[in-house]
């Protein structure tokens, strides 16, 4: 069973706001992931993360920030929220040698 | 970078019918995953394909690896319309970047009555 928890699940916001995204996992994995995926499209990897004190910034450019202290806990943090930053964001984390990844619920974000 | 492309895009598909959807990817890998998303949910793993010549049945979906070329497929037999969703494939390289998880561009699937 996977353990990877995400919260808020809803948050709406306003513009300029700075806002923490928060992810969580029990399963003491050494790669953590974020993508942000609008309705129904593909997913675009923003961060990843293969150990502490370890991040990359993915394919799609953003704004956010990442930073991993710890094994379990990998934050996304928008220093400045915008409406254009309104979409799902999915957390994920996948164990050592060649295993799948396990996602968490998401947060939808909403820039008003 | 990592290129990662499915097709179809869409599938309208009646109960009954085989259908097969393709995923294409442009680097040397043997680690390939595919994924189902339902609407507003997250990502739930189904298959995971660790060689060349890998073949995961499960239920009416049956999934394949080549990797020498590069594909991999996913098939659907004798659809039914609880399997309506979207179908992601994900690979993640040999060498380099082999941390980074690229996901394809989504087939979403829909089995009608």
């Amino acid at each position: 069973e996977a353990d990877i928890y995400q919260t808020p699940r809803y948050l709406v916001i306003g513009t300029g706001k700075k806002i923490t995204l928060e992810c969580s996992q029990t399963m003491g994995h050494d790669k953590m992931y974020w993508y942000q995926q609008d309705p129904g499209m593909e997913l675009h990897l923003i961060h990843y993360s293969y150990g502490v004190n370890s991040t990359e910034k993915g394919d799609l450019s953003s704004e956010s920030t990442v930073s991993r202290i710890r094994t379990e806990h990998f934050p996304l943090t928008l220093e400045s929220a915008r409406p254009s930053h309104t979409s799902q964001y999915l957390c994920a984390s996948r164990g050592t040698g060649r295993t799948e990844a396990f996602f968490g619920q998401g947060t939808r974000l909403t820039v008003v | 970078e990592l290129k990662v492309e499915q097709n179809p895009l869409f599938l309208s598909m009646q109960e009954g019918k085989n259908y097969t959807i393709y995923c294409n990817y442009s680097t040397t890998s043997d680690r390939l995953y595919w994924y189902r998303q339902d609407p507003g949910k997250s990502l739930e793993s189904l298959f995971v394909l660790l060689s060349n010549g890998a073949v995961k049945q499960e239920g009416r979906l049956m999934a394949s690896l080549d990797t020498k070329a590069r594909l991999s497929t996913l098939h659907i037999t004798a659809a039914v319309h609880d399997l309506s969703a979207t179908y992601f494939c994900a690979v993640a390289p040999n060498t380099g970047t082999a941390s980074k998880l690229t996901f394809g561009t989504g087939t979403r699937l829909q089995v009608t009555l």
